[in-house]
């Protein structure tokens, strides 16, 4: 039982380049999300999954797309890097009835 | 609106020293309440949780949070801080359903812990 797993944990882009945050748990757990944390703010949330094929929008959603085929998977895409989107990301993931939230080890983005 | 503050940015303690930090909420009806934990270059760890009940609850780590609706406020006490306790630690807010269904957290900004010896 792996948890909660994200790749890569560093990534340095160029501006206009484009990525995929990957993010994958192994315990079946219907919702899943992603935050940003930048120094003196906190987490903020960017998108979230309810269940597969279902995602919404969180607190800062400009600039990111999520899908989500399958349970296990939920990967952030960054379409258009700008500095702007430099932070680490954390994915997140908690079973339907629960009220613990697991967090995977972060990717920490540096874009250029 | 809804929100979570956490007054102190950065909090220096002596190891073996009791340890308090503060957070406050802003929310439109009685929320369930968490403190997460993050060391260096990991993620979050729940500490403790809120939903109803006994006000003063035990988490994780020797750590206890209270409860004061009248306040709005969650603190986060420890009656001995040791080394390993460095750390930033987060306060964090939800609806009451949030173990039930759906519902997202709100996150303060974060309280950053160190330790002297």
């Amino acid at each position: 039982n792996a948890g909660v797993t994200q790749t890569p944990k560093f990534q340095v882009l160029k501006t206009g380049q484009s990525m995929t945050l990957q993010c994958a748990q192994d315990m079946n757990h219907e919702y899943m999300s992603w935050y940003r944390q930048d120094p003196g703010m906190g987490l903020r949330l960017i998108h979230y999954s309810v269940g597969a094929g279902i995602t919404d929008q969180g607190e800062v959603p400009n600039g990111y797309n999520v899908s989500r085929s399958t349970t296990e998977d939920f990967p952030l895409r960054l379409l258009s890097a700008a500095p702007s989107q430099t932070s680490v990301y954390f994915c997140a993931s908690r079973a339907d009835g629960t009220d613990t939230q697991y967090f995977g080890p972060g990717t920490r983005l540096t874009v250029l | 609106a809804q929100s979570v503050t956490q007054p102190d940015i950065h909090i220096t303690v002596s190891e073996g020293a009791s340890l308090e930090l503060r957070c406050n909420y802003s929310y439109g009806a009685t929320p369930y309440l968490f403190w997460y934990v993050q060391s260096p270059g990991q993620g979050l760890q729940l500490l403790l949780k809120y939903f109803s009940g006994d006000t003063l609850v035990q988490g994780i780590k020797g750590f206890e949070a209270e409860f004061k609706r009248s306040q709005s406020s969650f603190n986060l006490r420890k009656p001995s801080v040791h080394w390993s306790d460095a750390a930033e630690y987060f306060c964090a807010v939800g609806p009451r359903y949030y173990g039930g269904s759906q519902g997202n957290l709100i996150f303060g900004k974060g309280t950053k812990l160190s330790v002297k010896p």
